[in-house]
């Protein structure tokens, strides 16, 4: 496609829920990101693929997310039993490059509200 | 980790005024780029800064790396509402992948 695709762009879920945000790069891009962004707040790092391989995940916040991109192209970010501290906008983005300092293309987000 | 400060936190300005912000590190960035985040969207791109020293303009943008790579800074010229938005600085540190972002410069125009 011609931009980064994110879905849901809002997501409600009650404590202890588990969500799913899917995430459709750039076709041909080979790096895939997720991050978090708290109100008011910069993006902070998730989780980084290269192709459908996961090569750091160190910023995930917990063992209650995981993120997958099985095929090297769609990606999902899975949180299971969501808490309210989880409430964040979760940004995907994508580039070209397969290392190297990379520029990125952001996706609209998926805000994620836990009540 | 890595700590990329920016400053200031708000800027309001008149259209027409200058505006900068700063974007500094205690340790040395590698590459610096800067995002633009209109409200309610999300980052994009501006430019990215490599060299000490470098120094790049767009219009009425100009971006400058500082010689010891610790500090970097936008400058927008003759300010139009179009730019109001927040500006991030972030560095790619030496992962070569992963950004760390600042907080952001969060500028208001009133027209």
């Amino acid at each position: 496609g011609a931009g980064v695709s994110q879905s849901p762009r809002y997501k409600v879920a009650k404590r202890g829920q588990d969500v799913a945000l899917r995430c459709d790069p750039i076709s041909g891009h080979v790096s895939l990101f997720w991050y978090q962004q708290a109100l008011g707040q910069g993006p902070e790092f998730l989780t980084y693929f290269q192709n459908e391989a996961q090569l750091d995940k160190s910023g995930l916040p917990s063992d209650r997310f995981f993120a997958e991109r099985p095929e090297g192209s769609v990606s999902t970010l899975k949180i299971q039993r969501t808490q309210q501290e989880d409430s964040a906008v979760y940004l995907c983005a994508s580039s070209l490059a397969g290392g190297g300092a990379n520029v990125l293309t952001f996706g609209a987000g998926s805000r994620l509200t836990v009540l | 980790g890595q700590q990329v400060m920016q400053i200031p936190q708000y800027q309001h300005v008149q259209e027409g005024e200058d505006f900068t912000t700063y974007c500094n590190s205690s340790t040395t960035l590698s590459n610096i780029q800067w995002y633009k985040q209109r409200p309610g969207g999300h980052p994009v791109f501006l430019i990215q800064l490599v060299k000490s020293g470098e120094v790049k303009k767009q219009k009425r943008l100009t971006f400058q790396f500082g010689e010891a790579k610790k500090n970097s800074s936008l400058h927008i010229t003759a300010t139009q509402t179009t730019d109001v938005g927040t500006y991030f600085c972030a560095d790619s540190g030496g992962s070569n992948y992963k950004l760390t972002f600042g907080k952001g410069t969060l500028l208001t125009v009133n027209p």
